[in-house]
């Protein structure tokens, strides 16, 4: 298995549930982000963590927690969202943070909807 | 503020060429990246471009002005394929992407 990947594809949770989105990446990189992708919106970058240090949170609520074991696996806990989270969560990994000319490899997200 | 602007949806035909035109205002520059996007799918890295000037990947071109905080993506020889998003991101002095909202090519026969 290669490239990033995401699970699962697919969330409908209620605003009571908890449940987490899987992140898993075969590149060796060091880097690794999870963005938020709403319609017709900019890609926003909510958490990147680089070798396994969480570097950026950019003001995301608490509901959102990031949990990053190792350089390949990253996870996103979710608790009492709310129906405005619901969205397409997208993974991303890059070499490294910091450096110019690395492009970063998505997987094929998660969407979410919170009923 | 840092703003990334492109149009929000183009059409063009089959066989034909497009321009995909994008501006930006950011706090320094270290790069910028063309993705694309089909619906439902990730994005992927089209092209990257830090100096002045065009680069050309097959049917895919991309320039940059730097001066002009300006770049635009041409695609050739347009085929239904293409059908897809188009996402412009700028790397800022601190070397974080930021994003443009992504400009929906729609192709028709």
């Amino acid at each position: 298995e290669t490239g990033v990947t995401q699970t699962p594809r697919h969330l409908v949770m209620g605003m009571t549930n908890k449940k987490s989105l899987k992140c898993e990446q075969h590149l060796g990189h060091n880097a690794m982000y999870w963005y938020k992708q709403s319609a017709k919106k900019p890609l926003e970058l909510m958490f990147v963590y680089n070798f396994k240090e969480q570097t950026e949170n950019n003001s995301v609520p608490s509901r959102f927690s990031p949990e990053c074991p190792n350089s390949s696996h990253l996870f996103l806990h979710l608790h009492t969202l709310q129906p405005e989270d619901s969205a397409l969560y997208l993974c991303a990994s890059s070499q490294t943070t910091g450096t110019g000319g690395t492009e970063a490899f998505f997987g094929q997200g998660t969407r979410l909807t919170v009923v | 503020g840092q703003n990334i602007d492109q149009p929000t949806e183009m059409t063009a035909t089959e066989g034909a060429i497009v321009q995909i035109n994008c501006t930006y205002q950011t706090s320094g520059f270290n790069g910028l990246f063309w993705y694309q996007q089909h619906a439902g799918e990730a994005p992927t890295f089209l092209s990257y471009n830090v100096l002045d000037g065009l680069e050309e990947k097959g049917r895919f071109s991309s320039f940059l002005s730097r001066s002009k905080g300006y770049s635009y993506l041409l695609l050739k020889e347009l085929q239904m394929k293409d059908s897809a998003s188009y996402l412009c991101a700028v790397h800022d002095s601190n070397y974080q992407l930021i994003w443009g909202a992504g400009t929906k090519l729609i192709i028709k026969p």
